[in-house]
């Protein structure tokens, strides 16, 4: 199957700083990749569709302001949380490949 | 809409007993249904897969049938492992390849 990577697994930072995380594609062109969020025991919920050239789309109830997705290339989708809160402390997992199977490993956010 | 709602957990079973996890969903069209293994501290891992009507997915000792009249997509093993103790989602993905997820059952096999 398709490969997708996070980096990176895991990030602590402070209350107000800017946390990037990337979702590589390994083996395959993505011209679409999602993001899912996904709270302690509970279920993953998508936040948005990054789209290769284009801009994200978001999910109701997603600040596209404070989540920001960049799709540049065939292989790179990031998120960006800006001025992290400790509510934004979560596990964030992209998916793509074909059918957008393929999940990455997925990163731990925790903001103090 | 699209929704997927699955058993609650969590499910403790002893080794080499019989697994089942039940699932149904509702959609628009015609998904595909998928169950993914959540390991601790991980991502997701794509367990096994189904396409379309009667169709049957299967990996590593678990399967599941796609049942379009009863809407389900139900999780079976014949003969758990401890090292099968997980957190396993049934998910749909209908058109746009968006997934919608159940919320997890956890699954403990004890010795």
């Amino acid at each position: 199957g398709a490969v997708v990577s996070q980096h990176p697994s895991r990030v602590i930072c402070k209350s107000g700083t800017s946390v990037k995380i990337e979702c590589r594609s390994l083996d395959f062109q993505a011209t679409t990749m999602f993001w899912y969020r996904q709270f302690p025991k509970q279920s993953l919920m998508l936040m948005a569709t990054s789209n290769e050239g284009s801009k994200a789309t978001y999910e109701q109830g997603v600040e596209k302001d404070k989540f920001l997705i960049n799709h540049a290339s065939l292989t790179l989708s990031t998120l960006t949380v800006t001025s992290a809160h400790p509510e934004d402390s979560s596990f964030y997992i992209c998916s793509g490949g074909p059918r957008a199977q393929y999940f990455g490993p997925g990163t731990r956010l925790l903001v103090l | 809409g699209n929704s997927v709602t699955q058993m609650e957990g969590p499910v403790t079973l002893s080794e080499e007993a019989f697994l089942t996890i039940n699932c149904t969903y509702t959609a628009t069209g015609y998904p595909s249904l998928f169950w993914y293994v959540q390991y601790p501290g991980e991502g997701l891992q794509l367990l096994l897969k189904a396409t379309k009507a009667d169709d049957k997915g299967s990996n590593k000792g678990f399967e599941a049938t796609y049942r379009k009249e009863t809407t389900s997509f139900h999780l079976e093993k014949g003969s758990v492992q401890v090292s099968d103790s997980a957190v396993y989602f049934c998910a749909l993905s209908a058109s746009g390849n968006q997934f919608y997820f159940g919320t997890g059952t956890s699954l403990t096999v004890i010795p």
